[in-house]
């Protein structure tokens, strides 16, 4: 088990253009969170699935983001038409049904130029 | 609307002293509490929790102490260690009714001087 894994690590893109990130969670993890960092602040909700059900979304989500957890696997996140706002680290957490703790990736860190 | 605070951005201690890193949270619905380290470049890491049915929770050199009447919680370090030095984050959550979604502190900087 290597834990989680996110890729890329880093991400520059021009304004306009579209991203997909991906995470690959423990495997025996059947939750699986997306959260965003932005600078001096900590971690936001973003989203989270249950195996491949999206159960909940945050406001902070726009409709220029989608994510999606295909037979309840690895997970990607993808921003359309990136604004120079969307610059943040993007983590991908994992953890067991009724289990509070996550484990963290290391994250992807989107800048928007 | 930030429901969970940590009022101190930065700490610096010395080596081998105790580090006391403090949180503040809104929502009484709140009832399991986790600590997170982070290092630069790095993903949180999980540090240490406690459930609003206990009010310490004690792990090696870690120690969490929850004080639901006043909605605070704190984080012990003794001794401090250099290596100890990262960022720290208090996160609350709702519970299994909420998926587990957690809600982070700002974050407080701990800096252990050798």
């Amino acid at each position: 088990d290597t834990g989680v894994s996110q890729d890329p690590r880093h991400k520059i893109t021009k304004r306009g253009q579209n991203v997909t990130f991906r995470c690959d969670p423990i495997s025996e993890h059947n939750r699986l969170y997306w959260y965003r960092q932005t600078l001096g602040q900590g971690p936001e909700f973003l989203t989270y699935f249950q195996n491949e059900a999206q159960l909940e979304k945050s406001r902070l989500l726009s409709d220029r983001f989608s994510a999606e957890r295909p037979k309840g696997s690895f997970s990607t996140l993808e921003i359309q038409r990136t604004e120079q706002g969307d610059s943040a680290m993007y983590l991908c957490a994992s953890s067991p049904w009724g289990d509070y703790g996550y484990t963290f990736g290391s994250g992807t860190r989107l800048t928007v130029v | 609307d930030q429901q969970v605070k940590q009022n101190s951005p930065s700490l610096s201690v010395q080596e081998g002293r105790i580090s006391i890193l403090n949180c503040d949270y809104t929502n009484s619905m709140f009832d399991y509490f986790l600590w997170y380290k982070k290092y630069p470049a790095e993903g949180p890491t999980f540090l240490i929790s406690i459930s609003s049915i206990k009010d310490k929770n004690e792990d090696g050199r870690f120690t969490v102490f929850l004080n639901k009447s006043a909605k605070h919680l704190s984080l012990h370090i003794v001794p401090s260690q250099p290596g100890d030095s990262a960022v720290y984050f208090c996160a609350a959550s709702a519970g299994a009714n909420t998926g587990n979604q957690f809600y982070f502190g700002t974050g407080t900087s701990l800096t252990v001087i050798p």
